[in-house]
């Protein structure tokens, strides 16, 4: 079993609609979580990091379940501008900052 | 404020040569690191620097791979010699603070083909 998994996708969807996607981790000791978004042919971006209580930032909302483990990103309202790859991260626990990454979930959002 | 600094942002070279790709982080940042990307397998950490100190190179694929931080502000990255598989994107990202949870900014990336 790969240690972070995603579905690729990709996910096309018209503009305004509303999309989640999940993300597994193998490691129950992993620690920290985030999503990144990586434009085509970009470099990743730190979209959000995703905390115990769930967490939200405008249209995105990121949340988080342990006993599953799995992590959610859901994207509202979506626009043009969201048709990216978004990368969930995992950090395990330690005092190392090693990330694991995963394969990355495409979207395309459509006029 | 300038970003993380990659050069050359495109290499092509053919099969055998000696490669060295170049990182400058943002000033300030006391963490480096090295990730290789691929269709494949995705974003893969080839290796990382806490302030100059190389402290995990288990992703370096072989004795073919090296990497250097002589000082705070430069990095290098050696294939020698290269491979066609070897290529792919190569990203620096830096990195500040002590929790580990930090930020990873990444560089452009340098895009490498190896005939």
């Amino acid at each position: 079993r790969k240690e972070v998994e995603q579905d690729p996708g990709p996910f096309n969807v018209p503009e305004g609609a509303t999309v989640a996607f999940n993300c597994t981790y193998s490691n129950s000791a992993s620690q920290s979580f985030f999503w990144y978004r990586q434009d085509c042919r970009k470099e990743p971006k730190l979209l959000m990091s995703v905390y115990s209580s769930g967490n939200e930032d405008g249209r995105f909302t990121a949340q988080l379940n342990r006993a599953s483990q799995y992590i959610s990103l859901l994207i509202r309202d979506s626009k043009l501008s969201d048709s990216a790859t978004y990368l969930c991260v995992v950090k395990w626990a330690g005092n190392n900052r090693k990330l694991i990454w995963g394969l990355g979930t495409s979207l395309a959002v459509n006029p | 404020d300038a970003g993380v600094i990659q050069s050359p942002r495109h290499e092509v070279t053919e099969m055998g040569q000696e490669v060295t790709l170049r990182c400058k982080p943002i000033s300030g940042h006391n963490s480096l690191f090295w990730y290789r990307q691929t269709m494949m397998r995705g974003l893969e950490l080839l290796i990382y620097f806490n302030n100059n100190v190389p402290i995990d190179d288990s992703g370096m694929p072989e004795d073919r791979f090296s990497a250097k931080m002589p000082n705070a502000s430069f990095s290098t990255l050696k294939i020698q010699p290269s491979e066609p598989r070897d290529s792919a994107v190569y990203f620096c990202a830096s990195s500040s603070g002590t929790s580990g949870t930090d930020t990873q900014y990444f560089g452009p990336g340098t895009r490498l083909t190896v005939l």
